[in-house]
């Protein structure tokens, strides 16, 4: 079955500290696309974070990087300099053909 | 704003009402989607239409009925309901469906339904 785990319901960290939040996936297909989403308490989804998965290059935007591990299905998020407005629920996703596969969710609270 | 709009924002319902969520995307996109989004569930997704056609229907029980009558607009239309169906309904938007699926899908703000 092809499933998305986030091992961490919830995730805590002290502002401008660095948190890294975590995702495995299982997927037989070797072509495919993983994202990190946000939701904050507006509930508007917002794209965070893409990486292809044939490349080896971890993406990067701007405070936002992963560590794509390919081999072991890993994709983690890591948040530099945590700011108040990082306060959300996070989403880690795959494509498989025309959709999107989803993790529950990881949220994220900032401390001041 | 990401371009995707919903209404109505929240929704209480009797469960012998019959009422229709809406979806407008001014992105010039050619795919919908319709999720649903439960307390510590991973999203669920329910229909996908790609230029106007329904391309899947993840066993969605016939008491959701969707409608995709142009490429920017697409309409839940909801009876007979039950509790359990309460959730937070979302609609989504991208360029193409499709191989890798590489393109962005930009969400809106939902419906938070609730069934009574």
């Amino acid at each position: 079955a092809q499933t998305v785990t986030q091992s961490q319901p919830e995730m805590s960290v002290q502002e401008a500290e660095t948190v890294t939040l975590s995702c495995t996936y299982d997927t037989s297909e070797s072509d495919y696309y993983l994202f990190w989403y946000k939701q904050p308490p507006s509930r508007q989804m917002i794209l965070v974070i893409r990486q292809e998965a044939y490349k080896q290059q971890n993406a990067t935007e701007n405070r936002f990087s992963v560590n794509f591990q390919k081999a072991a299905k890993s994709f983690s998020l890591k948040i530099s300099d945590s700011q108040l407005g990082d306060a959300a629920m996070y989403f880690c996703a795959y494509t498989s053909n025309y959709q999107l596969i989803w993790g529950a969710g990881t949220k994220l609270i900032i401390k001041p | 704003e990401t371009g995707v709009t919903q209404t109505p924002r929240h929704l209480v319902m009797g469960m012998t009402n019959k009422k229709s969520l809406k979806c407008e995307q001014h992105l010039g996109h050619n795919a919908m989607y319709w999720y649903k989004q439960s307390a510590k569930k991973p999203l669920e997704l329910m229909f996908v239409y790609n230029f106007k056609e329904q391309t899947e229907n993840n066993s969605v029980p016939s008491r959701f009925s969707p409608e995709c009558p142009n490429s920017s607009h697409l309409f839940l239309h909801l009876h007979t309901l039950q509790p359990e169906d309460s959730a937070l309904y979302l609609c989504a938007s991208s360029q193409a469906t499709g191989g890798a699926g590489n393109t962005e899908a930009f969400f809106g703000q939902g419906t938070r339904l609730t069934v009574v």
